[in-house]
Formats: C-alpha cells, structure tokens, sequence
C-alpha cells in the first residue's frame, strides 16, 4: 500500500508570496492533519479534515487554510508569507482516532 | 502547558548505553503512540499501546504504558547510533479524536 505522498518536497518563496502544499492520504484514509515544524521542535497542530470538513483547527492566523476533496486529498494554502513561515510542513493520514502515518514533508524556505 | 510533557527534551550518550525517555501527563488517554523522526522528513510510527499496564518490545525498544494509562516509557538498551533521532510521543484522550503530542526528546547517540 502506497505511502502519504506530499508534493513539492522543496519549495522557496518571497516574503508576501502564497504557496500551496498538497497531500495525497493512504487509500483508505479519510483523516487528514498538517503540521508545521521549525527546526529544532516538536509538532505544531495546524487542522485537522475528514469527509472534507475541517474538524480541528490550532492556533495559527487566518494566512493559514486548508480543504479536502472528495478522494481525501488535501491541499493547504499560507497567504501573505512572512519569514517565520519557513518551516517542515507535514502531512498524515488516519483512520479517525488512530495512529497518524506521516508523509515526508515539504520543507518551505521564505526569503 | 503541554497535556504530555516529555523527559528529557535532550539525551546525548555513548553507544552500548541504556536510556529511558518518559512521556507523563495528568490526563488518562485511551491510547499512546512513540514516533521516531529523522532530520528533514516525517515522523515514524514505532508502537501504539493501548492497555493500562502493557509492555511492547521492538527489538531494542521497549515501550510501557502506565497502569493508570497517564504515562509511557520507551527504554533502549545497548543504544547505536542508528537510534539517533527525535522521539515523540502521541496519545488520543478518552473521547477526543484530536492526537495530543508531546514536545519531543532529541536523542543522540555516538559511536
């Protein structure tokens, strides 16, 4: 069974530029949760999706947002990037209330 | 205040050690995962323990949840450097879906 994919893998972007990151779940997995991650921490809980609606939702600004399709797929947007938006951002997919399988992450850099 | 706090955040010792990192909160949680994660890609599930009291062996690695289910360990004996990573620990709180995580414990360990 195929893996969480994410895509891009690398990313740079300028200053007040948008991005979007996309997430392909495990077949099967309707809950999708991202994460972002600065060097050197832990976790921080961006939303949660299942059935496309949004079910959990951290404490991070408005610039932050992020769908599910119909085939669980899922995508976040950052608008407006500012430098501290550099980071691990990832992706995992579950069963609801179950263990989290992770994808690799897209590492984005804003200059 | 993080709902699971994890001991130490840092842990640097030689191969052939043993060490413990501990994963403790006030709150009973239905179930406990370990993940282990390498620089620049996503975290990796170890083991889920879900029974107050149950010990689970992988390989070197044995992880505990405690009988009140409000704390784990993860025990490395004879540590490699292939152990090296950081170690976080995840649980689900009795009727909550969202996955609660622990800050992590970065662990080094040299040849």
């Amino acid at each position: 069974k195929a893996g969480v994919t994410q895509t891009p893998r690398y990313l740079i972007k300028t200053r007040g530029q948008q991005v979007t990151l996309s997430c392909s779940p495990i077949s099967g997995h309707r809950s999708v949760s991202w994460y972002q991650q600065t060097p050197g921490q832990g976790l921080q809980f961006l939303f949660e999706y299942f059935s496309e609606t949004q079910r959990n939702k951290g404490n991070f600004p408005g610039r932050f947002s992020g769908r599910q399709f119909s085939n669980s797929r899922s995508e976040m947007n950052v608008s407006t990037l500012e430098l501290g938006d550099s980071a691990l951002y990832l992706c995992a997919s579950s069963f609801p209330g179950r263990e989290q399988y992770f994808g690799p992450g897209t590492r984005l850099t804003v200059t | 205040t993080q709902l699971l706090e994890q001991s130490p955040q840092f842990l640097s010792i030689q191969e052939g050690e043993n060490l413990t990192v501990y994963c403790n909160s006030s709150s009973v949680f239905s179930s406990l995962q370990w993940y282990r994660q390498e620089p620049g890609e996503g975290p990796v599930l170890l083991v889920t323990v879900v029974t107050g009291g149950e010990v689970k062996k992988l390989k070197r690695l044995t992880f505990q949840f405690g009988d009140a289910r409000k704390d784990s360990s993860l025990h490395i004996t004879a540590a490699q450097p292939g152990d090296t990573g950081l170690y976080l620990c995840a649980g689900h709180m009795d009727s909550n879906y969202q996955l609660i995580w622990g800050a992590g414990t970065k662990l080094i360990i040299k040849p």
